[in-house]
């Protein structure tokens, strides 16, 4: 069982619909990246979260440490926000590494 | 200011023959990290440095091997090239890589996409 879930792992969209992607997790965490990655493969960080709530432009990510779960949520999508939708997390165990355990991601595509 | 750079863009090489990709971080910032991401899949650690000392290693073979140098940008070294280390390589820049207990953002260069034939 991968230590990051991700779901769903395709979702197809009409332009303007609401968007939610979930990750779950098994490890403790110092913080969870939420990040994009574009066709051709160049990674944009989109929020780093360690607790409550991160809102920007029409993204907001969301995370309850209790029950090591996140979500990414798009407003009012539109086709330029297809992409794959990664969630990654910094494992809390002490040590001295910044290591990122990912996801397998989420390929979105927003139908005009 | 540049983000991170990664050369060469794409290689190709043929099994059994080493490989050498390098990075250099946004300025400013002292660890770098390392990734392979097999396709369809999300990207697997490799190594991290920081103030040119490993302070992290994956779950990889001694084939792979990486440094940083004084100017904090790095290499990373692959032998005995596979055709299962086709993969993009993605290298991170973070300014602190965790030293002092906070988690920093890590900032992705473009990749590398290596195809062993």
């Amino acid at each position: 069982k991968n230590e990051v879930e991700q779901s769903p792992q395709n979702l197809t969209a009409q332009e303007g619909e609401f968007i939610t992607i979930n990750c779950s997790y098994s490890v403790g965490i110092s913080a969870l990246h939420w990040l994009q990655q574009h066709p051709g493969g160049g990674i944009v960080s989109l929020f780093m979260l360690s607790s409550g709530k991160k809102k920007h432009g029409r993204l907001i990510a969301t995370i309850n440490i209790q029950e090591k779960h996140s979500s990414l949520h798009i407003t009012a999508s539109h086709p330029r926000d297809s992409a794959v939708y990664i969630c990654a997390v910094r494992e809390d165990y002490g040590g001295a590494t910044n290591k990122l355990i990912f996801g397998t991601g989420t390929l979105l595509a927003v139908q005009p | 200011d540049a983000g991170v750079t990664q050369s060469p863009t794409h290689l190709i090489k043929t099994r059994g023959q080493q490989v050498t990709l390098r990075c250099s971080p946004i300025s400013g910032h002292k660890s770098v990290s390392w990734y392979q991401q097999v396709l369809g899949q999300g990207p697997q650690f490799i190594f991290q440095y920081y103030e040119k000392e490993e302070r992290g290693r994956g779950n990889f073979p001694d084939r792979f091997s990486a440094r940083q140098f004084p100017n904090y940008s790095s290499e990373l070294n692959v032998n005995a090239l596979l055709l299962g280390d086709s993969a993009l390589y993605l290298c991170a820049s973070s300014l602190a890589g965790r030293l002092a207990g906070v988690a920093d953002t890590q900032y992705f260069g473009p990749g590398t996409r290596l195809t062993v034939l």
